[in-house]
């Protein structure tokens, strides 16, 4: 089954700060996180395995929390470049296809 | 090291017809899977190969579509008897081995009229 996304878009100031949820009905082995810009490939951002591990790199980070089979992306002071569409990926065992999300819709205005 | 490439980025077709689609993975990635993407959707799954041997085939793959890795290097996307639903964009990505990334490809748009 899909994981479900929220919010289904945003809009946000240069500078502001998002998160953006990814949740499951299914046990999860791993979450995978992608930014899309229109007409492009997914672009990988991060993968969090189950353990409740939190990643980050620059000012984009994100968590796992296993027992609520619930994943957060965190975007802090966001730049023009964030915009796009993020979609998360689940895994319910190693190696498995992903299942994405209907995605969440980023705009950074100046 | 190049990334996923594939081919065509752009296909238009009649309905009806038959297409051909190619993605070479990254150099020693053993596992390619396919995957289809709509207007507004996230990419849903259509199969994945690791090496030549196709391991899963989702409900969406229906008999008109065919995938084929021969010696387990590139990949091959056939769809018969084109329609009209069949307008997508189709992904490839590819990985090496469990817990790894998967890298996507630029994808091939067909638009089928």
């Amino acid at each position: 089954q899909q994981p479900v996304q929220s919010p289904q878009a945003v809009i946000l100031r240069e500078g502001e700060d998002a998160v953006i949820n990814c949740s499951s009905s299914k046990a999860l082995y791993s979450v995978h996180w992608y930014r899309q810009k229109h007409g492009e490939a997914p672009v990988f951002l991060m993968i969090l395995l189950k353990g409740g591990e939190q990643k980050g790199h620059d000012k984009i980070s994100a968590s796992f929390n296993e027992k609520k089979q619930q994943s957060s992306l965190y975007l802090t002071a966001s730049q023009l470049s964030y915009s796009g569409t993020y979609f998360c990926g689940t895994e319910s065992n190693a190696g498995n296809m992903l299942t994405f999300g209907g995605g969440t819709r980023l705009m950074v205005k100046p | 090291d190049t990334g996923v490439s594939q081919d065509p980025r752009h296909k238009i077709t009649k309905r009806g017809q038959n297409v051909t689609f190619r993605c070479d993975p990254i150099s020693e990635h053993n596992r390619l899977y396919w995957y289809r993407q709509t207007l507004g959707q996230g990419p849903e799954f259509l199969t994945y190969f690791q090496n030549e041997a196709q391991l899963e085939k989702s409900r969406l793959l229906s008999d008109r579509f065919s995938a084929e890795r021969p010696k387990g290097s590139f990949s091959t996307l056939e769809i018969q008897r084109t329609e009209q639903g069949d307008s997508a964009m189709y992904l490839c990505a590819s990985t090496w081995g469990f817990q790894e990334t998967q890298y996507f490809g630029p994808g091939t748009r067909l638009l089928v009229l």
